[in-house]
């Protein structure tokens, strides 16, 4: 069964640099899929960050490619998020994912998400 | 940017009934179209697919249907579980979803 969990700091100071990871367990990251980053404002609607596989081939939202570099680690069945420059918008869910075939289909197993708060 | 339009924006309904949400594009995304279902402080959960197609697992009370710019949600019998937020999502162009729909009991 697949799992994905994210984890990184709860609490993030505003122009500060936002890390995340997910962590994927009873799947190989590497066998061919694509595994993405989806965000959640508190109250309100989804958006996609971005998509990566294990190539480090990736995928990302036009507005927000500026702030935004995602990385993989086979080694440690790993993925990861980065986004610089954060401000009070960025206060959101951030789920892990994985994309249900190809590079950008459904996401079709999700984490359970973390919140992380922009805050100073 | 492709533009994703849910209505209704709240849903009533009883355990029970049938209800249709349905979701609107910008411009065409052909099939590429998917529905989720969430609940309270849960991850969303993969219903539909390809605009009609039902995901393993999903109680087949669900259905997709619908082509080019004009989509909808299906819920047959509604059953206490489904009681939640539904979105829509394209995935034609990169992706977008639509604001969701929250269905309430009655």
């Amino acid at each position: 069964q697949v799992h994905l969990q994210e984890s990184g700091p709860g609490l993030v100071k505003p122009s500060e640099t936002l890390s995340l990871t997910c962590t994927v367990s009873g799947f190989s990251i590497s066998s061919g899929y694509y595994w993405g980053w989806i965000r959640q404002p508190p109250g309100k609607g989804l958006e996609w960050i971005e998509n990566i596989d294990h190539t480090g081939s990736s995928y990302y939202n036009p507005s927000l490619r500026s702030r935004v570099t995602v990385s993989v680690d086979t080694s440690t069945n790993q993925f990861s998020l980065k986004m610089t420059s954060v401000t009070a918008a960025d206060t959101a869910v951030y789920y892990c994912g994985r994309v249900r075939r190809g590079s950008t289909d459904p996401f079709d197993y999700w984490g359970q998400g973390t919140l992380v708060i922009v805050t100073s | 940017d492709i533009q994703m339009t849910q209505s209704p924006s709240t849903l009533s309904a009883s355990v029970g009934d049938r209800v249709t949400i349905t979701c609107r594009a910008s411009q065409s995304i052909v099939s590429w179209l998917a529905w989720y279902q969430q609940k309270p402080g849960k991850a969303p959960k993969l219903l539909i697919y390809d605009a009609s197609s039902l995901e393993s697992g999903v109680p087949s009370r669900f259905s997709g249907s619908g082509s080019g710019t004009e989509f909808t949600l299906s819920i047959t019998s509604l059953q206490p579980d489904d009681f939640a937020t539904y979105y829509c999502q394209q995935y034609h162009y990169y992706y977008s979803f639509g604001q969701g729909t929250k269905l309430e009991i009655k």
